[in-house]
């Protein structure tokens, strides 16, 4: 079974740039989740989706990041402008359905540097 | 709203040794999972704890769901290298549901 692919693994941009991330989850799940790692700390949520509607996106800087998934597949993460707290790696993660035991599937995750 | 707090940020543990980490939250969680992320890598999912009081092994591996559903553990005996890593767990309660809030993790070093 494919996992979940992101790219691009890695990224380097200058603050006020934008950037944009790809996720395609595994086939069939129906959740999406976009994760904010910071080094030394959890993944924080940034937005969530059942399909292609937004289930959570509380914890989404919405003047700067933005994220759609058209068709409940493929999946993108915005940034715009960029600023040099945004330096962290940004996980995508897929599962089967928002229900009771259903284990998140994590990409390898694509690490942002914002200089 | 929602946190889930580890304690310790981080093990040092000698090979051969047990040592537990613990996962608390300030809200009544209706499942916790568990992640290990070794360095470098992505969280991989170990386990998920739904029943008050669950207790649940992976080989030198064991997982507990307190009897309030408010804390869990992960206990692990005769360390390895290969347990090396960090070990988050992921709560969810039932007016979040599929929203899993991660603690900041607790990071194992294992000496040989």
């Amino acid at each position: 079974e494919a996992g979940v692919a992101q790219s691009p693994r890695y990224k380097i941009i200058e603050k006020r740039q934008s950037v944009a991330f790809w996720c395609n989850p595994i086939s069939g799940h129906a959740t999406l989740y976009w994760y904010q790692q910071i080094l030394g700390q959890g993944p924080k949520l940034l937005i969530q989706f059942q399909n292609n509607g937004v289930v959570d996106d509380s914890q989404l800087p919405k003047d700067r990041f933005s994220a759609e998934r058209l068709k409940g597949v493929d999946s993108t993460l915005k940034i715009q402008p960029a600023k040099l707290e945004d330096s962290a790696v940004y996980l995508c993660a897929s599962s089967l359905s928002r229900g009771l035991g259903t284990e998140a599937f994590f990409g390898q995750g694509t690490r942002l540097t914002v200089v | 709203g929602q946190q889930v707090m580890q304690i310790p940020q981080y093990q040092h543990v000698q090979e051969g040794e047990d040592f537990t980490t613990y996962c608390n939250s300030s809200t009544t969680l209706s499942n916790i999972q568990w992640y290990k992320q070794r360095p470098g890598g992505h969280p991989v999912f170990l386990i998920q704890l739904v029943k008050s009081g669950e207790v649940k092994k992976q080989k030198r591996l064991t997982f507990q769901f307190g009897e309030a559903k408010k804390n869990s553990s992960l206990h692990i005996t005769a360390t390895q290298t290969t347990d090396v890593g960090t070990y988050f767990c992921a709560g969810t309660t039932t007016d979040s549901w599929g929203k899993f809030q991660f603690g900041a993790g607790t990071q194992v070093v294992v000496t040989p």
